[in-house]
């Protein structure tokens, strides 16, 4: 049973389109993020929900915004597809004040804008 | 700013050797580091939390060590084999109540059978 998952997998696209990437977790975390990974296999944090609370918003455009319309979801949109936000996204979640804040990753979406 | 260093960036051992992957890390502050391991269309898994008024933590044939005044961190494999064979990311946390995780840039590990 998939503990956090992402849909699509892979995202072909044109530039200027608007894109949306799906993330569902069902392990009763609180905390959602978004993390890009670029071709240089360096990933680096976007955005963390606490509770369908936004609480971390690193220098982002602002064609990026997340939507978490409850805990177990945070989804990602795009507007207006650019060449250089090819990459691939992921989706984690975790359980901070358990003493153990370990993130669960989902497996990845890779979108692709030509 | 944190900036996590790994090196080497690619590694190659033939199977059954020991081998040590290393991760430095610029501000000593942190809660607690990470060892993930990456495989491709599988996303990241977890290997190894080390909090930091830890010393090492082990789990089966990994061992990872911190050593949070010199900012370094090892990831040691034991007997290695072809299925080690993957990317392995060592990630920081700020503080408690900060998840927020500073990655490295990966050692991609090749398991020569």
């Amino acid at each position: 049973d998939t503990a956090v998952s992402q849909t699509p997998k892979y995202l072909v696209t044109q530039m200027g389109n608007d894109k949306s990437i799906k993330c569902e977790q069902n392990l009763g975390h609180d905390t959602m993020y978004w993390y890009k990974q670029d071709s240089k296999k360096f990933l680096k944090i976007m955005f963390s929900y606490n509770n369908k609370e936004l609480i971390i918003n690193e220098t982002v455009p602002n064609r990026f915004s997340p939507k978490s319309p409850d805990k177990a979801h945070l989804n990602l949109h795009i507007n207006s597809l650019e060449l250089g936000d090819s990459a691939v996204y992921f989706c984690a979640s975790s359980q901070p004040g358990q003493g153990v804040e370990t993130q669960y990753f989902g497996p990845g979406t890779r979108l692709l804008v030509l | 700013k944190q900036e996590v260093t790994q090196i080497p960036a690619a590694l190659s051992v033939p199977e059954g050797e020991n081998l040590v992957l290393n991760c430095s890390f610029t501000d000593s502050a942190i809660y607690n580091l990470q060892w993930f391991r990456q495989d491709p269309g599988k996303g990241l898994t977890s290997l190894l939390l080390i909090q930091s008024s830890q010393r090492e933590q082990t789990s089966g044939r990994l061992n990872a060590s911190l050593d949070k005044s010199s900012g370094r961190s090892t990831l040691y494999i034991a007997a290695s084999q072809p299925g080690d064979s993957a990317t392995y990311l060592c990630a920081v946390t700020a503080y408690f109540g900060n998840e927020k995780l500073t990655f490295g840039t990966g050692t991609r590990l090749t398991i020569i059978p």
